[in-house]
């Protein structure tokens, strides 16, 4: 079956930090692969998506590249601020129905 | 500028007592979803329709209903709330189904507490 397994939190990092949220997937077929975010008290925004192999996909300084060899979809950022403490999704689409991982946490800390 | 709206943000209700929430968007989507997402969990969804035509996920409680009056509104329905229907709960739109890529917009989502 289809679904979506991402990195544990919570993550605490220092502003400017690297930040790396590990996605892995399985899929039949060709999922569309998303990154969502949710700040707290909000609902989820989409935050970048990659829709077939080695997309990639990028929006406010994150990454994600679509890894078919790896089924991965892992979300990067160069260097983090506080703005961006928030949960984070990866997220899968494939025939009609989606599938989100549990989430993971950030705070990003002055 | 909001274009999936969910009203209240807040709901509290007595266990037992029906309460409905409501979504409306400004996008003109055809697939409206109902997700219910409890604390530290990813979203869970509960339905969505495409037009018209109502998808009930297979291990919704009976306990939900939904109505879409018109292409704008859709509401969820919680006949008996228990105490473990405390949540969020989001609604999402979508142009079309989800093949191909296509983009699920969420609202703010309102947060339900059974008292």
């Amino acid at each position: 079956g289809n679904s979506v397994t991402q990195m544990e939190g919570p993550v605490t990092l220092s502003e400017e930090a690297f930040l790396t949220i590990n996605c892995t997937y399985t899929a039949t077929g060709y999922p569309s692969l998303f990154w969502y975010v949710q700040y707290p008290g909000e609902g989820l925004q989409l935050l970048l998506k990659a829709t077939k192999a080695d997309d990639k996909g990028s929006n406010k300084g994150f990454e994600a590249t679509y890894r078919k060899e790896t089924t991965s979809f892992h979300l990067e950022k160069g260097s983090v601020q506080v703005s961006d403490s928030a949960v984070y999704f990866c997220a899968l689409s494939a025939g009609n129905q989606f599938y989100f991982g549990t989430g993971t946490s950030l705070t990003v800390i002055p | 500028d909001a274009m999936v709206i969910q009203n209240p943000r807040y709901q509290v209700t007595q266990f037992g007592k029906p309460v409905t929430l409501s979504c409306s968007q400004t996008l003109n989507h055809n697939v409206m979803y109902w997700y219910q997402q409890k604390s530290s969990q990813a979203p869970k969804l509960l339905f969505h329709y495409y037009d018209k035509d109502f998808n009930n996920e297979a291990d919704t409680p009976d306990n939900f209903q939904s109505r879409r009056p018109n292409t704008s509104f859709c509401f969820l329905d919680i006949r008996s709330p228990g105490l473990g229907d405390a949540a969020m709960y989001l609604c999402a739109t979508s142009r079309a189904r989800l093949a191909g890529g296509n983009i699920q917009y969420f609202g703010a989502g309102t947060r339900l507490s059974v008292l």
